[in-house]
């Protein structure tokens, strides 16, 4: 079984101040890892995925995020908020290649300060 | 191209009634996932639907049911509605279905307060 766990569940930063959102996964397979922001009363918005390849994956907005198979993480991180990046962040997994199963974190919720 | 469409936006229910929730994808998508957000346990998915067959199913009550239709145009039922259903239930939709490959659109969901 996948569990996906995102260790901080607010973070308020200044703007144009540097952010991570961090994202642990666990499983026994090699599994697939995305990114989402959701913004008040919306639905879920994708940011960036990794499937294979390099593990550095850049994403919309200026955001990147990092694989890292050794400490199963995939952390989130973007060199310059702003007041736009607030918004509830979601890490997910998945595994299968024949369907659209997720796991998705508990969620960061970004809060930038003016 | 329009996106995924949820209707209605808003629910109000009791306990023990029943409920439909109605997904439009996005024209040309064939496959419908349904997830249940609450803020303790967020994200969970419920099921998923390929040309109208039930893919793939999470860890829910046989209470929570779904179907889709020809159209790709999927409907979520949950029968004796409980408390702890109150939840925002969101719809995604992709085109063949076969992850990752293929994005996941989410819609805007329905909230569903149980009272």
């Amino acid at each position: 079984a996948q569990s996906v766990t995102q260790l901080d569940s607010q973070v308020p930063v200044f703007e144009e101040a540097p952010v991570e959102l961090r994202c642990n996964y666990s499983s026994s397979v090699s599994v697939y890892l995305f990114w989402y922001v959701q913004y008040p009363n919306q639905g879920l918005q994708l940011l960036l995925k990794y499937l294979s390849g390099s593990t550095l994956v850049k994403g919309i907005n200026g955001f990147e995020a990092e694989f890292n198979k050794s400490q199963t993480s995939f952390h989130l991180r973007k060199p310059s908020v702003h007041i736009s990046d607030t918004a509830e962040y979601f890490c997910a997994v998945s595994k299968s290649n024949t369907g659209n199963q997720f796991y998705f974190g508990t969620g960061t919720s970004l809060t930038v300060i003016p | 191209k329009a996106g995924v469409t949820q209707t209605p936006r808003y629910l109000i229910k009791t306990r023990g009634q029943q409920v439909t929730l109605s997904c439009s994808p996005i024209s040309g998508h064939r496959s419908v996932s349904w997830y249940q957000q609450t803020p303790g346990q967020g994200l969970q998915f419920l099921f998923e639907y390929f040309s109208e067959t039930q893919r793939n199913k999470g860890n829910f009550p046989g209470r929570f049911s779904g179907r889709q239709f020809s159209n790709s145009r999927s409907e979520m039922n949950v029968s004796t509605l409980e408390l702890g259903d109150s939840a925002l239930y969101l719809c995604a939709s992709s085109t063949d279905g076969v992850a990752p490959k293929n994005i996941q659109y989410f819609g805007a969901g329905t909230r569903l307060s149980v009272l």
